[in-house]
């Protein structure tokens, strides 16, 4: 795998409070990207960063934000976890826009 | 609403036979790629295709790209058990810094 981390794996966590999920690069690459992936639905793109603090939204943005303040970490922030946030998220990065994303291996996020 | 869409949803064959996959897709591209998900995994980046190719070979795949019909396909030859996955067909939308995914094809291969 090429070098991104997400964290935590799995996490559990109740109806109304924030969470933070984590994506941290070695590789340098300038694009990182959230999805969300459920079934029914494939992979959904939540916001990408295009820079050190460069960010917009995706497709499944409302109740999500993110920061990116280093190059090498990309945040996804649910600010009160619904039910309906119960999902896989994926971080991937891409050295520039258009060519091949390397993707995290994935968190498991259940809100009950 | 998803930029491309794969057909059939799911696919189940015998090992040695050819496994065909199809995206098609709604704006105009500058690439169109595709991704293997084993479970429980991350997806792995198999095959680009740009705008201007018309077929793209890489060992057992083949893919095909048809801009005029906004579709695109991919061949999997003589497949084997371990090509059991789900496989995503991605568009680098034109004028846009992201990539966006279908929702897959789930492929099983039969022993």
């Amino acid at each position: 795998d090429a070098g991104i981390t997400q964290s935590p794996r799995h996490k559990v966590t109740e109806t109304g409070t924030p969470v933070t999920l984590r994506c941290h690069q070695t590789e340098n690459h300038r694009y990182m990207y959230w999805y969300r992936q459920d079934p029914g639905h494939g992979l959904r793109l939540i916001h990408y960063s295009y820079g050190v603090k460069d960010t917009d939204k995706g497709e499944v943005s409302d109740g999500y934000s993110v920061s990116r303040s280093k190059t090498e970490d990309f945040l996804l922030t649910l600010e009160s976890a619904t039910s309906s946030q119960t999902s896989v998220y994926f971080c991937a990065i891409s050295e520039t826009q258009g060519p091949e994303a390397f993707f995290g291996q994935g968190t498991r996020l259940t809100v009950v | 609403s998803q930029q491309g869409e794969e057909d059939p949803q799911a696919l189940s064959i015998q090992e040695g036979e050819n496994a065909t996959m199809n995206c098609s897709y709604k704006t105009s591209i500058n690439n169109l790629q595709w991704y293997r998900q084993n479970s429980g995994r991350g997806l792995v980046h198999l095959i680009l295709i740009r705008s201007n190719e018309r077929e793209k070979h890489s060992g057992r795949l083949r893919v095909t790209l048809d801009t005029s019909k906004k579709s695109s396909s991919l061949l999997i030859t003589a497949s084997r058990a371990a090509d059991t996955a789900s496989y995503f067909c991605a568009t680098d939308v034109e004028g846009a810094q992201k990539l966006v995914f279908g929702q897959g094809t789930r492929l099983t291969i039969n022993p």
